[in-house]
């Protein structure tokens, strides 16, 4: 079946450095899906990316989704203490509402 | 508007013993889904629905039952509660493309 995969699990950066997190995919993806959770919290959509090769900024945030559409990356520019969270990609299966999370990324920063 | 509403939000069983979380939301989307969360595991699709009367199963359903009544409440019914069923619940609905999450329910069996 259809499996996403996240790297690195964990990341621990000094403020002010950049942070990156990598999902890839066993299959083609329609298009795919960034989720943000606060310890504690709940996850929060942040942005869907659905062209090959999309780019896609938000402030500080960079989203990839790859000329393939089986691999896609977040990057953060200069990390502030409030990026910190768990990030999580998601790819549908079959529908936008069956996701297939990946495991999710831990950043931590240290101020 | 308040969204996606689950309660309880902490709650603990003894093993065997069966109770309902609930869910309900506000926004008329049409998909609502389950989902668990355990550490270093991600979020698992337990159940979803497309709409009111129609259920599905997702990735790990078993030990789990769903209805959906309504198009605003989606329940998770655990039959019988086991240790291995100790995790974080969500409850998520979209109408295509956002997934809005509740808040989750926190539940332990003991």
């Amino acid at each position: 079946g259809q499996q996403v995969m996240q790297i690195p699990q964990y990341q621990h950066v000094q403020e002010g450095e950049d942070f990156t997190t990598y999902c890839n995919s066993s299959t083609t993806l329609s298009n795919i899906q960034w989720y943000k959770q606060r310890p504690g919290g709940h996850p929060v959509f942040l942005i869907q990316l659905v062209k090959s090769g999309e780019v896609k900024k938000q402030k500080r945030l960079t989203f990839q989704f790859g000329e393939a559409k089986k691999n896609s990356s977040l990057h953060i520019t200069a990390t502030q203490t409030t990026d910190v969270g768990t990030y999580f990609c998601a790819g549908p299966k079959g529908s936008n509402y069956k996701l297939t999370f990946g495991k999710g990324t831990l950043l931590t920063v240290n101020p | 508007n308040a969204g996606v509403t689950q309660t309880p939000k902490f709650q603990v069983l003894k093993t065997g013993q069966s109770m309902t979380l609930q869910c309900a939301q506000d926004m008329n989307h049409e998909y609502m889904s389950w989902y668990r969360q355990d550490p270093g595991m991600g979020l698992r699709l337990i159940h979803y629905s497309v709409g009111a009367g129609i259920t599905d199963q997702g990735e790990v359903p078993n030990g789990y039952n769903v209805s959906r009544s309504t198009t605003e409440d989606f329940p998770l019914r655990l039959l019988s509660a086991a240790p291995s069923q100790t995790s974080v619940y969500f409850c998520a609905s979209s109408y295509d493309t956002e997934a809005f999450f509740g808040q989750g329910t926190r539940l332990t069996v003991v």
